[in-house]
């Protein structure tokens, strides 16, 4: 296992139209974050998952976004009737949740809706 | 939402030179990680901090975690080309333990060889 994968590298999409990424964490790492990224910004949380349960979301998620970790393993982040503010880098990154806060990164999905 | 206060926002530097970046908050954290970030690619873990006062390295790369618990600093010595990138400072708030981080706005490396 080489590390967090992330699918697809770049998106491009029509404005309104539904988009789902795949997030596949460093094996056996329990936790799993979603951020987002704008040009020239850090990253932003908006969710994460401990196992299967998603246990906390920012309001930075509206009801368009929502987020899955079906198995405890890979996640899926789906954005519906996608806005052109939405184009950003979505990144994943998952930690091990024992007594450190190492977080590693995927390349991430660039998303950009016309 | 929470802040981190990143300076400086970019640096032009000679090829050698060693290279100081700090991140700032108001408030506390029991965390601090340092990444870099190249164009294109997700951020990489370069250091991270658990205790107020710890200092560590990695390689050229030193940071320190600041002993009020609200800043932490990042010095890259006798910088080199492959040092170019955008240094972010991510960091856990103290009352939290779930791992989710701030970032600050990061400070864009430039070395001129």
């Amino acid at each position: 296992d080489t590390g967090v994968s992330q699918d697809p590298r770049h998106k491009i999409t029509k404005r309104g139209q539904n988009v789902t990424f795949r997030c596949d964490p460093i094996s056996e790492h329990n936790r799993l974050y979603w951020y987002r990224q704008t040009l020239g910004q850090g990253p932003e949380f908006l969710t994460y998952f401990q196992n299967e349960a998603q246990l906390e979301k920012s309001r930075l998620l509206s009801d368009r976004f929502s987020a899955e970790r079906p198995k405890g393993s890979f996640s899926t982040l789906e954005i519906q009737r996608t806005e052109q503010g939405d184009s950003a880098m979505y990144l994943c990154a998952s930690s091990s949740g024992q007594g450190d806060t190492e977080a590693f990164f995927g390349q991430g999905t660039r998303l950009t809706v016309v | 939402g929470q802040q981190l206060n990143q300076s400086p926002q970019s640096m032009f530097i000679q090829e050698g030179e060693d290279v100081s970046m700090n991140c700032t908050s108001s408030s506390i954290f029991n965390t601090w990680l340092w990444y870099k970030q190249e164009p294109g690619e997700g951020p990489v873990l370069l250091i991270a901090l658990y205790k107020a006062g710890e200092l560590t390295s990695n390689g050229r790369l030193t940071a320190q975690f600041g002993i009020t618990r609200k800043d932490s600093f990042l010095n890259i010595s006798a910088s080199i080309p492959s040092d170019v990138g955008i240094y972010f400072c991510a960091g856990q708030l103290s009352s939290s333990n779930t791992g989710k981080l701030i970032f600050g706005q990061g400070t864009t490396l430039q070395v001129k060889p």
